[in-house]
């Protein structure tokens, strides 16, 4: 089966840099992703990983580390639009992505 | 370009009825994908099509149907509504040729059974 943990919820201060895990244990790996999904819209992708290491695109930044079945997503210099709930997500031997439940994240000023 | 849309934005629907949650792109992904999204329980996968013609299942199929008649279109009908299908349905597709598979989701239906 499928296991994708993520924290429920994470506050942050404006201005501040926030880490975001999340933990997997799947039948086979064939990539993660995170997607950021505001209240009432879409998922939005944000990055992929699927080799080790850090994936770097502007304030946000992606690590994975495949042997520890692992990954955090890092949200720079925080701004109050970037309050939304982050979802990490597996492709195991298939096409399909295998969600976790995601994290809420509230920034205030 | 549209990207991917679905219809209805959102539907109130009596228990025991039926009713087709639409889903069309214009990106000539050949993958498709249905997911509902409950509070607490995240994102779950109910069907999904890697071609046109072919579908399969995900992991909450029980009582929700799917067709790939083309690339474009990708339908969802609930035969007889229950009010546990009370949800937000999204639909994604992507390019499996393209690499890592990123899916582009739809703006969502919000259906409310009772």
């Amino acid at each position: 089966g499928q296991n994708i943990d993520q924290p429920t919820e994470m506050t942050a201060t404006e201005g501040a840099i926030v880490q975001i895990n999340c933990t997997y244990q799947t039948s086979g790996f064939n990539g993660l992703f995170w997607y950021q999904q505001h209240a009432g819209e879409a998922p939005t992708f944000l990055s992929y990983n699927v080799l080790d290491g850090l994936e770097e695109k502007g304030r946000f930044s992606s690590f994975l580390s495949r042997s520890k079945g692992y990954s955090y997503l890092l949200l720079k210099e925080l701004q109050m639009k970037d309050s939304a709930s982050y979802l990490c997500a597996v492709i195991d031997s298939g096409y399909a992505l295998n969600f976790g439940k995601g994290t809420s994240l509230l920034v205030t000023p | 370009t549209a990207g991917i849309t679905q219809a209805p934005t959102s539907q109130i629907l009596a228990a025991g009825r039926s009713m087709t949650l639409r889903c069309t792109q214009d990106m000539r992904h050949n993958a498709m994908y249905w997911y509902r999204q409950d509070l607490g329980l995240g994102l779950r996968l109910i069907h999904y099509s890697n071609t046109a013609g072919t579908t399969g299942k995900g992991e909450v199929p029980d009582g929700y149907s799917v067709s790939r008649a083309n690339t474009d279109d990708f339908p969802l009908t609930l035969a007889s509504a229950v009010p546990s299908q009370t949800s937000v349905y999204f639909c994604a597709s992507s390019d499996l040729a393209g690499g890592h598979n990123e899916q582009f989701f739809g703006p969502g239906t919000r259906l409310t059974v009772l």
